[in-house]
C-alpha cells in the first residue's frame, strides 16, 4: 500500500500570512508529486506539481521536494480568504496512477 | 473547452437498484479512473483504464464495474448499490505533457 500522509488540520492563518501544508509519502520509487485544491463540495484543481528535489515557484504558491526526506510541502505566500480549501497531496510511482493523501483543510481569517 | 463531465451530479438510489454513473473527457485521454471520497479517507482509486478494452482494478473495486468500449467514455456501473457505497464519485482523466489529472464535477450518491 502506498501511502500518503498529510495533517488533517484544520490549518488557520491570518490574511496575508504564509501557509505551509506538508506531505509525506512512503514509496521511495514516487517521481511526481502534485498539489490539488478542493473547495467544498467542488472536485479537485491542480495547482502544483513538482518533479526534482528543490523548489518551484508559480506566483504565491512555491512546492518544495525533498526525496530523500520523502517530503513534499506548499507554501501559499500572502494567504487570502479565497485560499480557504482543503489542499490535496498526491504522488504518482508513474504510469499515470496517482495517491492521495487525506487533505488538509486550510482556513485564511480576514 | 477541455473538459470531463459526469451524469447524473447527484443521484439518491435505493439498495440493490442498479445504476450507471456516465464519464466523458473531450481530451483524447487513454487513461481513465473513477474514485470515491469519503470524509477522513480521501480520495480512492475504484477502477482505472489505460486504453480502450483495458480496465483494472485500484484501491476499492468490490461492488463496482466499469467498461471503456470507446475512448472518451468511462461508465462506472453498480449492479446491487448498497449503503456503504454512499459517497461522493469523480471521474478523472489523465494526458498532455505533464500527465495532468483532470477531474469531473462529481456525483454525489446516496444509496438508502
Amino acid at each position: 500500500q502506498k501511502e500518503v500522509e498529510q495533517n488533517s488540520g484544520p490549518l488557520s492563518v491570518p490574511e496575508g500570512a504564509i501557509a505551509s501544508l506538508n506531505c509525506t509519502y512512503s514509496d521511495r520509487g514516487s517521481q511526481s508529486f502534485f498539489w490539488y485544491r478542493q473547495y467544498s463540495g467542488k472536485s479537485p484543481e491542480l495547482i502544483m506539481f513538482i518533479y526534482s528535489n528543490g523548489d518551484k515557484e508559480d506566483g504565491r504558491f512555491t512546492a518544495q521536494l525533498n526525496k530523500a526526506s520523502q517530503y513534499v510541502s506548499l507554501l501559499i505566500r500572502d494567504s487570502q480568504p479565497s485560499d480557504s480549501a482543503t489542499y490535496l497531496c498526491a504522488v504518482s510511482p508513474g504510469a499515470n496512477n496517482l495517491f492521495f493523501g487525506t487533505g488538509t483543510r486550510l482556513t485564511v481569517i480576514p | 473547452e477541455a473538459q470531463v463531465t459526469q451524469n447524473p451530479r447527484y443521484l439518491i438510489t435505493v439498495t440493490g437498484k442498479k445504476l450507471t454513473v456516465t464519464c466523458s473527457q473531450n481530451m483524447n485521454h487513454e487513461y481513465m479512473s473513477w474514485y470515491r471520497q469519503d470524509p477522513g479517507l480521501g480520495l480512492r482509486q475504484i477502477y482505472y483504464s489505460m486504453n480502450v478494452e483495458v480496465t483494472d482494478k485500484g484501491d476499492v473495486p468490490e461492488g463496482y464495474k466499469v467498461s471503456r468500449k470507446e475512448k472518451r467514455n468511462f461508465p462506472l456501473i453498480l449492479e446491487s448499490p448498497s449503503p456503504n457505497q454512499t459517497s461522493l464519485y469523480f471521474c478523472a482523466s489523465t494526458g498532455g505533457e505533464l500527465d495532468t489529472q483532470y477531474f469531473g464535477p462529481g456525483t454525489r450518491l446516496t444509496v438508502l
